[in-house]
């Protein structure tokens, strides 16, 4: 079954507006990691959290790392079209494996 | 400088049949990743290898084989297909170092059509 459960599944926003994605595991997580997946491409490394509670920033991308390390989010500051994409985190098992949530796929109007 | 290559990018086969997807990347990396990808299951992993001549399953294995004979090639093998094998399939890589992001980096996708 899925490893790391991902909400929402879609999320269609005005641009200018916030939007926000979590990620929960099961088990606790080695760390965690966010990609980037624009329609027709290929998933694209954004960023991988690995302290407990860590929080991190690029640009108008907020990433947060649960305490208990079973939970992350993505929040977006004031959309823009260039955000349009599928955004997945990836938990890392073990050293070797990585589990990719279902994915929340971001729709921005113009 | 390619990173990862995938081949083919399509392919339709018939019930039954048989076919390989190569991946190949330049990166002297060690760890190499096969993943499916269908619509709202996000990425599966299938098989995973961690060096040159090892290779391991991942979530959903089954009706699928790997070899990984050289270190910057890993392939994935369907030995007769099905229809629920229809997906995207996506190679990934990434280097061995502790402590420091060891992020995926992914060939463009196959897109496999079993009929």
């Amino acid at each position: 079954g899925q490893q790391v459960m991902q909400i929402p599944q879609y999320q269609h926003v005005q641009e200018g507006e916030d939007f926000t994605t979590y990620c929960n595991s099961s088990t606790t997580l080695s760390n965690i990691q966010w990609y980037k997946q624009r329609p027709g491409g290929h998933p694209v490394f954004l960023i991988q959290l690995v302290k407990s509670g860590e929080v991190k920033k690029q640009k108008r991308l907020t990433f947060q790392f649960g305490e208990a390390k079973k939970n992350s989010s993505l929040h977006i500051t004031a959309t823009q079209t260039t955000d349009v994409g599928t955004y997945f985190c990836a938990g890392l098992r073990g050293f070797n494996k990585f589990y990719f949530g279902s994915g929340t796929k971001l729709n921005v109007k113009p | 400088n390619a990173g990862v290559t995938q081949t083919p990018k399509f392919r339709v086969l018939k019930t039954g049949q048989s076919m390989t997807l190569l991946c190949a990347q330049d990166m002297n990396h060690e760890y190499m990743y096969w993943y499916r990808q269908d619509p709202g299951m996000g990425l599966r992993l299938i098989h995973y290898s961690v060096g040159e001549g090892t290779t391991a399953k991942g979530e959903v294995p089954d009706g699928y084989n790997v070899s990984r004979l050289k270190k910057q090639n890993f392939l994935l093998g369907l030995e007769s297909a099905a229809p629920s094998q229809t997906s995207v399939y996506f190679c990934a890589s990434s280097y061995r170092r502790e402590g420091e992001a060891r992020p995926l980096f992914f060939g463009e996708g196959s897109r496999l059509t079993v009929l």
